[in-house]
């Protein structure tokens, strides 16, 4: 069965310093994709970065990147230069490609705080 | 703004009733898919539907059911509500949701609370 692991349930950063959200993956699906999603404190899900595990390089958006590293089966959410707007619950996802994986199946979250 | 939207936004009721959640996907989007996010168990996926069919389920409770209509919208009932129902409900829409790559974008969603 395919799992998500966040393992940091709160973290702290500066303002415009990086930091890296954990998420760790369990899947026998040999494609699947990886998404997060940012949650603020309004509540609405918003989506912020895909990686493919075959895509051949890190994807990026803006501020935000994704370190793959496929065979540590891991797929963190790195945020540049963080802004005090950052300051919500991240959740890393998955999806498959095989029958019941092709659901996306979600980590509990981490819940970032960005100090002034 | 995510293009999905959802009514109401709030809804109070008591135990034992039944509502009735809505949800309009994004311009061009086939598949919807309800999602419920309690506190004490995280997002969890409902069900999903493409195109006006019922394509997977998750962990959808027997008094929960949904739809979706030839234009597209869906409704998500649930009935004989209990306090354990209390949470956020949301629905995401994507295109055909085939690809692994098919992104899923979220409404703002119900937040529901069961007196």
């Amino acid at each position: 069965a395919q799992k998500i692991t966040q393992t940091q349930p709160g973290m702290f950063v500066q303002e415009k310093e990086a930091v890296t959200l954990d998420c760790t993956y369990d899947t026998s699906d040999p494609s699947y994709g990886l998404f997060w999603y940012k949650q603020p404190s309004s509540g609405e899900m918003i989506f912020l970065i895909y990686q493919g595990s075959y895509d051949q390089q890190n994807a990026t958006e803006g501020r935000y990147s994704l370190n793959f590293q496929k065979a540590r089966k891991s797929a963190n959410l790195v945020i540049s230069a963080s802004q005090l707007g950052d300051s919500a619950m991240y959740f890393c996802a998955m999806k498959g490609n095989a029958g019941n994986n092709r659901k996306l199946i979600w980590g509990l979250g981490t819940s970032l705080a960005v100090n002034p | 703004d995510s293009g999905v939207t959802q009514t109401p936004k709030h809804l109070i009721t008591a135990t034992g009733q039944r509502v009735t959640l809505r949800c309009s996907p994004r311009s061009g989007d086939l598949s919807v898919y309800w999602y419920q996010q309690s506190l004490d168990q995280g997002l969890q996926f409902l069900i999903q539907y493409y195109n006006g069919e019922e394509r997977a389920k998750g962990n959808i409770l027997e008094r929960f059911s949904a739809q979706q209509f030839p234009d597209l919208h869906s409704e998500l009932n649930l009935s004989s509500l209990e306090l354990g129902d209390s949470a956020l409900y949301f629905c995401a829409s994507s295109d055909a949701g085939t690809y692994i790559s098919d992104t899923q974008y979220f409404g703002p969603g119900t937040r529901l609370t069961v007196l």
